[in-house]
């Protein structure tokens, strides 16, 4: 597609209930991120992947939070036992390499999913 | 430790006038800094960046001033229209990490006509 997909759009769960979130990057791009946005802050990074793998997790706040990328195209951003806290809007974004500097070129992000946990 | 400022959080500008929204960074390590527009209900979208060993750049009624020295940077809108009401963020990442953006907290930015 020309963007960065991201689905669903909104997500309410249940407190304590499991939840994935989708994303689909633009075709050829080999990185791809994952972000959280609270209300009235600006996003903070949760992972990085470079084709399959996760080249940095660090930004995951804890064990409850999990990402793959099994074939270097799609992601799923898994959350365990979710709590009111997660509440956030997920963005995933995407880029044609790791070096946005070097190629001057930025992130291209999706719209996010809304998850509201109550 | 939060490595972007930003300030102001929200500005009001009239039509035609110039928006000046300003970041300052802790990291000495960044070596590239953008900026991203966001509205309602959508992801972010670079709008400019620059690299360290460039003051300024400009593009359309965008321009981008950094200060290494001083570690920090600035945007300006030119000649701001209602149309540029959103939400603007500063950035910085270093080549190393990945290109993993920390960003700062925003600026609302609200032009009226």
């Amino acid at each position: 597609g020309a963007g960065v997909s991201q689905t669903p759009s909104n997500k309410v769960t249940e407190k304590g209930k499991y939840v994935e979130l989708r994303c689909d990057p633009i075709s050829g791009h080999t990185a791809l991120y994952w972000y959280r946005q609270s209300l009235g802050q600006g996003p903070e990074f949760l992972i990085y992947f470079q084709g399959t793998g996760a080249a940095d997790d660090s930004g995951l706040p804890n064990d409850r939070f999990f990402a793959v990328r099994p074939e270097g195209s799609v992601s799923t951003l898994k959350i365990q036992r979710t709590e009111r806290g997660d509440s956030a809007v997920y963005l995933c974004a995407s880029s044609l390499g790791p070096s946005l500097a070097r190629a001057n070129y930025g992130y291209t992000f999706g719209s996010g999913t809304r998850l509201t946990v109550v | 430790q939060q490595q972007v400022k930003q300030s102001p959080q929200s500005l009001i500008v009239q039509k035609g006038g110039i928006s000046i929204i300003n970041c300052a960074y802790e990291n000495t390590a960044f070596d590239y800094f953008p900026w991203y527009q966001q509205f309602p209900g959508k992801g972010p979208a670079l709008l400019i960046a620059i690299r360290p060993d460039v003051s300024e750049k400009k593009e359309g009624r965008f321009t981008i001033s950094f200060n290494k020295s001083a570690k920090q940077f600035s945007l300006h809108i030119m000649d701001s229209q209602p149309g540029d009401s959103a939400t603007y963020f500063c950035a910085a990442s270093k080549e190393t990490s990945g290109s993993r953006l920390t960003f700062g907290e925003g600026t609302q930015l609200t032009v009226n006509p």
